[in-house]
């Protein structure tokens, strides 16, 4: 059971916009920055927001974060059949003096 | 650019000790601004911190709840790399395992991950 809460699956058509949630609590999203990452099958999981809205160079402006409270979310616009992948969130819990994650969302482009 | 290269053995036997050894080209593990972190990643488990260690005017380490009684993260500056030991592993230790550097609060690299096996 993950410390951060996603949904395990979402899909949309291409060109579509897709949302990702994740939620949290005040120990760690509420009260720290996440980041949110993109994970192809057999590589090392990929930064892909950072500071909750921050994209690193490299990362197209399709993707976009936000985060309001103790809940993120990770938005793609123009979706692409090269997005299909898990999406994981992260950020840090002052309780636990860790880094905590989320279980994952498989994005299925139909 | 930043590269971590992994290296350490893909299969562990029960009761024994996972090593792993993380080396870090591009940055020194003694950055004043920078962590070294230690995660994992398995089916049943997902994606689990274990643990960091950072150097600021001392060196600091930070371990995972799971897995503190077992853990042990190490600097080498003389290799300028930095490593894992997890004691007395179960096949439930069984994952893949990723070294990566934190910086001003986000992860910006990572290692290739190494499949460690916890088999007789």
């Amino acid at each position: 059971q993950s410390v951060l809460t996603q949904p395990p699956s979402a899909s949309g058509t291409p060109g579509q916009r897709v949302t990702i949630s994740c939620s949290g609590s005040s120990s760690n999203i509420g009260s720290n920055t996440v980041n949110w990452f993109q994970q192809l099958p057999g590589t090392a999981p990929k930064l892909l927001i950072y500071s909750n809205n921050q994209r690193p160079s490299g990362v197209p402006d399709r993707f976009s974060g936000s985060k309001s409270g103790t809940s993120a979310s990770l938005a793609i616009s123009g979706l692409q059949s090269e997005d299909e992948a898990d999406y994981y969130c992260a950020a840090w819990d002052d309780s636990l003096n860790g880094w905590v994650f989320g279980g994952g969302t498989n994005l299925t482009v139909l | 650019q930043v590269q971590l290269q992994q290296s350490g053995p893909g299969l562990v036997k029960p009761s024994q000790t996972l090593s792993l050894t993380c080396a870090i080209s591009g940055d020194s593990v003694s950055s004043n601004s920078a962590a070294w972190n230690w995660i994992r990643q398995s089916p049943s488990r997902g994606l689990e911190w274990l643990g960091r260690t950072y150097y600021r005017a001392k060196w600091y380490k930070n371990y995972a709840l799971s897995v503190k009684s077992r853990i042990t993260i190490n600097p080498d500056t003389s290799k300028n790399q930095f490593s894992l030991q997890l004691n007395s592993v179960t096949p439930e230790d069984t994952a893949v395992y990723y070294c990566a550097r934190t910086h001003d609060g986000y992860y910006d690299f990572w290692g290739q991950g190494t499949l460690v096996t916890v088999s007789s």
